[in-house]
């Protein structure tokens, strides 16, 4: 178990259709990343979020967007959802203050979207 | 931006035999590189990650070597064994005011019995 977690596990929703992905980080980490992975694909940065604001951001659509929230969870809202958005979507999280190097991204268990 | 290679997308050892998975990256100021182990529908474990003031660093079986002149690294396991099949993921990243992990593209390892 990282301590990283994500919730929920699963969710089924219909094409045009928005959702909400939720992650905590570890305690004590202030930057959230996003992913996705589609089936069999690689992981595929969507944004980093560092003690409540954007600070990068990777392939992300418009129909995404995601936030930090003042207690560092985070969320991931998906609209006008696709066939095509059908994935997994991970959440990293890392301590991020080192100042010098990227800390460990610790991963949580995901989220794994059907888009019917 | 950074991009990262990682080959070969596919691999079978015989257990016991060692395994090698090499990656590529294009941003020569990168200076952290992890390894990833996913597991079929679970969640990307770090397994091993060197920074770019060592060449080579080893955890019991796993190894990993950096050359930054060729910005080329590399994962060594030894003494294979059926529960590292997986699939493995290479990663590279710049520290700054916005930092991200560029993730290759994955090594499906499978180990014969």
């Amino acid at each position: 178990d990282s301590g990283v977690t994500q919730t929920p596990k699963h969710l089924i929703t219909a094409t045009g259709q928005r959702v909400t992905l939720r992650c905590s980080p570890r305690s004590g980490d202030l930057s959230v990343y996003w992913y996705q992975q589609s089936l069999d694909q690689g992981l595929q940065f969507l944004i980093q979020y560092y003690n409540g604001e954007e600070r990068a951001k990777g392939n992300i659509l418009e129909r995404f967007s995601a936030q930090q929230f003042p207690d560092l969870h985070s969320e991931l809202n998906l609209s006008s959802l696709e066939l095509g958005d059908s994935a997994l979507y991970f959440c990293a999280s890392s301590v991020d203050t080192s100042g010098l190097y990227t800390d460990t991204q610790y991963f949580g268990p995901g989220t794994r979207l059907t888009v019917l | 931006g950074e991009n990262v290679e990682q080959h070969p997308s596919t691999l079978s050892v015989q257990e016991g035999d060692s395994a090698v998975i090499k990656c590529t990256y294009s941003d020569s100021a990168s200076n952290y590189f992890p390894w990833y182990k996913q597991e079929l529908g679970k969640r990307p474990q770090l397994i091993i990650d060197i920074r770019s003031n060592v060449g080579e660093k080893k955890d019991q079986r796993i190894a990993v070597t950096l050359n930054k002149t060729a910005k080329h690294f590399s994962l060594h396991i030894t003494e294979t064994q059926p529960e590292d099949s997986a699939v493995y993921f290479c990663a590279a990243s710049l520290y700054s005011s916005a930092s991200k992990i560029i993730f290759g593209s994955g090594t499906r390892l499978s180990i014969r019995p």
